[in-house]
């Protein structure tokens, strides 16, 4: 069965603090990793990532793949209060048009 | 352009009763998925119809579940004879294609059943 790990499953730092989640995966037939923010509200798409090694970047966001490793990382630096939410990690599943969800990250910046 | 409609937003239903969660998808968009998230975890695929068409309904539970999606007019979730274990937040998503960072989430309807 495919799975989608991700840790920890809650984490409170401080603002200014640099956190980095964890994503880890095991599927059939990869295709694809995506990263998710969620705010009580609709999932808001932050990357997606095909090629190992390659940072992808947004402002203080990045993230990276290592398909040897089967995992992924999200980092955020000089964290600010609405950074906060839950960051959900998924993998597109190739051959089948739907995505496997970790069970998220809850972040919470603390002032 | 609306983003992905849902609606309602918050349905409580007694248990027993049925429960009806609509979605309108992006404008030009064909593909729709539904996802559940039972509370403190992680969104599990349910799924995905095109027009008049299921795909891959692999993620419903086999009974009291359905989904359509009409020639016309919004795709519907419908839980017949509902019960407590099927209180969550239900995502209606849309997409132009199949790859992954073209789909779009709804708001959630958040279903309480009392």
């Amino acid at each position: 069965e495919d799975k989608v790990v991700q840790s920890p499953l809650s984490l409170v730092v401080h603002e200014g603090d640099t956190v980095t989640l964890n994503c880890s995966y095991e599927v059939t037939n990869f295709r694809s990793l995506l990263w998710y923010k969620q705010e009580k509200k609709a999932p808001t798409f932050l990357f997606m990532l095909t090629s190992s090694g390659i940072e992808k970047k947004s402002g203080r966001l990045s993230s990276i793949l290592d398909k040897k490793e089967l995992s992924s990382i999200l980092n955020i630096t000089a964290t600010q209060t609405g950074d906060s939410a839950i960051y959900l990690c998924a993998v597109e599943v190739q051959g089948a048009q739907k995505l496997v969800f970790g069970q998220g990250t809850r972040l919470t910046i603390n002032p | 352009n609306a983003g992905v409609m849902q609606n309602p937003r918050h349905l409580v239903r007694r248990r027993g009763q049925e429960a009806r969660l609509r979605c309108s998808p992006m404008k030009g968009h064909s593909h729709v998925y539904w996802y559940r998230q039972l509370p403190e975890e992680g969104l599990k695929f349910m799924v995905y119809l095109q027009k008049e068409n299921i795909i891959d309904e692999s993620g419903m539970p086999k009974e009291r579940f359905s989904a359509e999606f009409p020639k016309e007019g919004p795709s519907i979730l419908r839980i017949q004879q509902v019960v407590r274990g099927d209180s969550a937040a239900y995502f209606c998503a849309s997409s132009l294609d199949i790859r992954g960072n073209t789909i779009y989430f709804g708001e959630g309807s958040w279903l309480t059943v009392v």
